[in-house]
């Protein structure tokens, strides 16, 4: 079983559309959680972190964790075509040999069509 | 800030030879440096990690004589592909992390497309 798994889509949603994407995990050190958005051909950038449980708004995207559930989603509304990218999640734990170390689900593809 | 480059944007070379990729922290100090390859809609796979002066830590399965690691400096690492083959082919990214940074973060360079013939 990977350490974290994320569905890689691909995803199809029309401009305007609240788009729901999800992460599961199965190690229960991580603390930190990210959100990343990779355009074709480039690096990721980082969208938003969450430390520990909880959500986190920032304009239209929300992350959640439930660390009990050892799940996290990220929410986008209104989506827009400049959205369209490939959207990773990441986790971190604060302990142990593991600090720093980012673990990353798979990517899931999103298109936002106008 | 946090501006982390990455050269070559892109390399094709021939069977056998070494490939030189330079990470390089544009404006802050990077104790700790990440190396990533990440094949077509597949996620980024951790090669090693290096911190700036000693020997970098390599990922269960990661030839370290294949693919060595420099980190000179607070703000240069160095991936070095050597004897190049087909099947290493792949995106290599590299990350940089402050060293203030409490919980991780790393910033992304923009990548370096490596094709093998």
């Amino acid at each position: 079983q990977k350490e974290v798994e994320q569905d890689p889509g691909p995803l199809s949603v029309p401009e305007g559309a609240i788009v729901s994407l999800n992460c599961t995990y199965s190690n229960s050190a991580f603390q930190y959680f990210m959100w990343y958005r990779q355009y074709s051909r480039k690096g990721p950038e980082l969208l938003m972190y969450t430390y520990s449980s909880g959500n986190k708004e920032d304009g239209r995207f929300t992350a959640q964790v439930d660390k009990s559930s050892k799940y996290i989603s990220l929410f986008i509304r209104d989506s827009q075509p400049s959205d369209s990218a490939t959207y990773l999640c990441a986790m971190s734990a604060n302990r142990g040999s593991t600090l720093g170390r980012l673990y990353f689900g798979r990517g899931t593809q999103l298109t936002v069509w106008p | 800030g946090a501006v982390v480059s990455q050269h070559p944007s892109w390399v094709i070379c021939k069977s056998g030879t070494s490939v030189k990729i330079e990470c390089r922290s544009l404006d802050f100090q990077a104790t700790t440096m990440f190396w990533y390859r990440q094949f077509p809609k597949q996620s980024l796979m951790l090669m090693a990690t290096s911190n700036e002066g000693s020997k970098a830590t390599y990922e269960q399965g990661v030839e370290k004589d294949k693919f060595l690691i420099n980190h000179a400096s607070l703000t240069l690492s160095t991936l070095t592909v050597t004897s190049a083959h087909p099947e290493d082919s792949s995106f290599y990214i590299c990350s940089a992390r402050p060293g203030l940074a409490g919980w991780g973060e790393q910033f992304f360079g923009p990548g370096t497309r490596l094709t093998v013939l």
